[in-house]
């Protein structure tokens, strides 16, 4: 099956800052990657995703970038804030139909200090 | 956007007692559902998938007698965590898709005393 690495683990950076989280997956079948923001306690919420057919996507200060042959991708938060601060999970999906099964990283804990 | 809730969004229950979670997509139909249980500063990990009018596809390791799934309609599915023990304290969040985004549920605490 599917199995998705995420780095760093955790990651500080000052406010105003960039933060740069990577994913790497195994499965070439995979061709859609959600990136999910979760702050404590409540659910995952969808802030951008790609697909196969895209390089790279970009959505104010978050873009997203993806190397099909190198089979990763990455998550590039620019002029970091605050409320940035939450934990990010990356996802493949190895299907385009309806309700893909996703499998996700072990997420990202980003500290934005003020 | 699409919208999936849950309920109940907390539960305390005593050892040995049934607990059950609703999930429900409120603007779309979902003819797939998924189960997932999160630990404190942990991953989501996927419990099973819920199918809609047949049997939930679970993962290695998750017990089906335990946590008991029933997807009875296109916008409803439950979890049943049956006889629950103190280890089974933990954050369930369910999520339904609309073609390959999952969109997530608000999560159920729930605490076996």
């Amino acid at each position: 099956g599917e199995n998705v690495e995420q780095h760093p683990s955790t990651l500080s950076v000052q406010e105003g800052d960039s933060a740069v989280i990577k994913c790497t997956y195994s499965d070439s079948a995979s061709n859609y990657f959600p990136w999910y923001k979760q702050e404590l306690g409540k659910r995952p919420q969808l802030i951008i995703d790609i697909r196969s057919n895209v390089g790279e996507k970009k959505d104010q200060r978050i873009a997203v970038t993806l190397n099909k042959t190198a089979k990763h991708f990455s998550l590039h938060i620019t002029e970091t804030q605050p409320e940035d601060s939450a934990v990010y999970f990356c996802a493949a999906s190895p299907t385009n139909t309806n309700a893909g099964k996703s499998t996700f990283g072990d997420g990202t804990t980003l500290t934005v200090k003020p | 956007g699409a919208v999936v809730s849950q309920h109940p969004s907390r539960v305390i229950c005593k050892s040995g007692t049934s607990v059950k979670i609703e999930c429900r997509s409120l603007d779309f139909q979902a003819t797939t559902m998924f189960w997932y249980r999160q630990f404190p500063k942990q991953s989501l990990m996927l419990m099973a998938t819920s199918n809609e009018g047949s049997k939930a596809t679970y993962e290695q390791g998750v017990e089906k007698d335990k946590f008991l799934i029933n997807h009875a309609s296109l916008t409803l599915s439950t979890l049943t965590v049956t006889s629950a023990h103190p280890e089974d304290s933990s954050f369930y969040i369910c999520s339904a898709g609309q073609q390959e985004t999952q969109y997530f549920g608000p999560g159920t605490r729930l605490l076996v005393l």
